[in-house]
């Protein structure tokens, strides 16, 4: 089965800007999660979408924000882009209970300039 | 707070066996997972240990002990591919969330 896809692949962005990313979780998957990849960071927890509702959230800005529509499809947003949020954002799958096991999409590499 | 300690680097040759280490402080604990990222790859799952011991899959294996507070990765027959960056993962404090907090992460080489 086709696995997560995440789009688009690379973006560059000025500060200031917005930026709106998409996520098409493996069919079936009702729960998509949002992860930020940075070097000195690490993998942080952005938050967690299951049927439409936001489970979870990190310790971010409210610059960030994201939706699922019905279809697990799911968005995040970024508002008044910040050099600080060049990233790898990454997209995780999974059927309810992520910490059993994710699937990532291959991540959207964010470049603010 | 919730922290996953990590060896930064490790390097070993082709072949070989390593372990690659993950030490954690949580309030509450829920199992342990690791992850492998290769450069410019999404991370993958590799395994989960809920409950202390080994779990095999293959070349690699996955080790926890709840009363060390301590796990670790196994990876037998080292292969070139192996090259990649190690997360282990665990579910942060608070009851009923539903994400992971990754460790660090270990870039592990191997070389010829």
């Amino acid at each position: 089965k086709a696995g997560v896809t995440q789009t688009p692949r690379y973006l560059i962005k000025t500060r200031g800007q917005q930026v709106t990313l998409s996520c098409s979780p493996i069919s079936g998957h009702r729960s998509v999660s949002w992860y930020q990849q940075t070097p000195g960071q690490g993998l942080q927890f952005l938050f967690e979408y299951f049927s439409e509702t936001q489970r979870n959230k990190g310790n971010f800005p409210g610059r960030f924000s994201g939706r699922q529509f019905s279809n697990s499809r799911s968005e995040m947003n970024v508002s008044t882009l910040e050099l600080g949020d060049s990233a790898l954002y990454l997209c995780a799958s999974s059927s309810g209970q992520g910490i059993y096991g994710y699937t990532f999409g291959s991540g959207t590499r964010l470049t603010v300039v | 707070g919730q922290s996953l300690e990590q060896p930064s680097e490790v390097t070993a040759v082709e072949g070989a066996i390593v372990q690659i280490n993950c030490t954690y402080q949580t309030s509450g604990f829920y199992g342990l997972s690791w992850y492998q990222q290769h450069d410019g790859g999404a991370p993958t799952f590799l395994s989960y240990n809920a409950l202390d011991g080994l779990e095999e899959t293959g070349r690699f294996s996955s080790f926890l002990s709840r009363s060390d507070s301590y796990g670790y990765l196994l990876l037998q027959e080292l292969q070139m591919k192996d090259s990649a960056s190690y997360f282990c993962a665990a579910p942060p404090d608070q009851t009923g969330a539903n994400n992971l907090f990754f460790g660090t992460g270990t870039r592990l080489t191997v070389i010829p």
